[in-house]
């Protein structure tokens, strides 16, 4: 069955460090997307691609790099964390139904 | 710019009730999609519904289903004969897709737990 992984699931990291998150989808779905969940906000998005080389800012892109060599893979970049990126983070995909399909989260703390 | 509020932080219903989660949104444009997604303990988010605001006729799933109030800028969730498994975080969401931007609002979520 086709799916949308995440890893890892849980990450613990100091402030100032580059951690990047990994998401992984077999739907072959050209869209992919990056939330974070924090309670108070619902999820934000933080950046997405339509494909092979495009990416695109969302609501809340700062401090946040994401790349797309091909299609399976959207990997998210913490260029170096800060406290305030403890979260949540969500990776979906999504093809032109516009239903997004998310992956399990990741779990981040920066101390 | 777009806001989704639901202002009904956390419900509870009894299992085999019904139960009703609101949600409302400001936007200024007139084609758009809305969506729930149910969040269970379990963190996976999954679709409930969607609805694509250029259609009148509310969205039926199963024991799920839409009042759309395009007018009123309303699109509450109603839930038939509720069981325990839709014990869950409900979010309502709301997509614009246009000129190369994508604007995916999510609300901020309602508990819901069904009582046995």
């Amino acid at each position: 069955d086709a799916e949308i992984t995440q890893s890892p699931r849980h990450k613990i990291t100091e402030t100032g460090r580059q951690v990047t998150l990994a998401c992984h989808q077999t739907w072959n779905h050209n869209n992919m997307f990056w939330y974070r969940q924090d309670l108070g906000h619902g999820l934000r998005l933080i950046h997405y691609s339509y494909g092979v080389q495009d990416t695109n800012k969302g609501e809340v892109s700062d401090g946040y790099s994401v790349s797309r060599s091909n299609t399976e893979d959207l990997p998210l970049t913490l260029e170096s964390a800060a406290s305030s990126q403890t979260s949540v983070y969500f990776c979906a995909s999504s093809v032109g139904s516009y239903t997004q399909y998310f992956g399990p989260g990741t779990r981040l703390t920066v101390l | 710019a777009q806001t989704v509020t639901q202002s009904q932080p956390e419900m509870s219903v009894q299992e085999a009730e019904t139960v009703t989660l609101s949600c409302t949104y400001d936007t200024s444009e007139n084609n758009y999609y809305l969506f729930w997604y149910k969040q269970p303990p379990s963190r996976q988010m999954i679709l409930v519904i969607r609805q694509e605001a250029y259609k009148q006729q509310n969205a039926t799933e199963n024991r799920f289903s839409v009042n759309f109030q395009k007018a009123a800028k309303s699109f509450s969730l109603k839930i038939s004969d509720s069981q325990l498994g839709d014990t869950a975080m409900y979010f309502c969401a709301f997509m614009k897709h246009a000129s190369g931007t994508y604007k995916y609002i999510f609300g901020t979520g309602t508990r819901l737990k069904v009582l046995a």
